[in-house]
């Protein structure tokens, strides 16, 4: 089986800018989770999506969106970006009734902001 | 202060040795305890999960969970070069939200 898929892997935007990331989970998996990963903070949860539905969200401004299309792949979207969003952004998908520990992560878009 | 904390390390050892990594965590509610890999330029990868209390054995890979103390180990027996990474412990509620709160990491080397 393809493991979680992310593109694009590098990204450069300037101040200002928005940004879409994509993810596209292990076939069958129906749940989708967004996680960021900087020096000082982290890995720090987003968001998740399951069957369309955000089920949960972390503590991020409204900046970052996210949504989940009928195939389970998924997109977030960080608006009006700030130097602070410089970030690898991980995805994670989860099989359908598996434990949430069983989360099995992409390798992640690295986000740089200028 | 933050919810589960962790030595960022770094952590460098000889080839062979015992490794300790741990976390201690705030939140009662946390039932779920996950230890992942994460190499550079790469996602982290699932290593040991255990619910509640108790130990776990996988190889040369121990994990232990004390929920009394709010405290859980890493154990990794004759560590190799390629055991090199960062360690994340992770933990989660038992409501079934997708939500994985990460400690900070410890930076692992293993020298030969």
């Amino acid at each position: 089986k393809a493991g979680v898929t992310q593109t694009p892997r590098y990204l450069i935007k300037t101040r200002g800018q928005q940004v879409t990331l994509s993810c596209s989970p292990i076939s069958g998996h129906r749940s989708v989770s967004w996680y960021q990963q900087t020096p000082g903070q982290g890995l720090q949860f987003l968001f998740e999506y399951f069957s369309e539905t955000q089920r949960n969200k972390g503590n991020f401004p409204g900046r970052f969106s996210g949504r989940q299309f009928s195939n389970s792949r998924s997109e977030m979207n960080v608006s009006t970006l700030e130097l602070g969003d410089s970030a690898l952004y991980l995805c994670a998908s989860r099989s359908t009734g598996a434990p949430q520990e069983t989360q099995y992560f992409g390798p992640g878009t690295r986000l740089l902001v200028l | 202060q933050k919810e589960v904390e962790q030595d960022p390390g770094p952590l460098s050892v000889p080839e062979g040795a015992i490794v300790s990594l741990n976390c201690t965590y705030s939140n009662s509610a946390f039932q779920y305890f996950m230890w992942y890999r994460q190499y550079s330029r790469k996602g982290p990868e699932l290593l040991m999960y255990t619910y509640s209390s108790g130990n776990k054995e996988d190889g040369r890979f121990t994990a232990q969970v004390d929920k009394s103390s709010k405290y859980i180990s890493l154990f990794i027996r004759d560590s190799q070069p390629s055991d090199s990474a960062t360690y994340l412990c992770a933990m989660s509620a038992i409501s079934n939200t997708g939500k994985l709160i990460f400690g900070q990491g410890t930076t692992l080397q293993v020298k030969p």
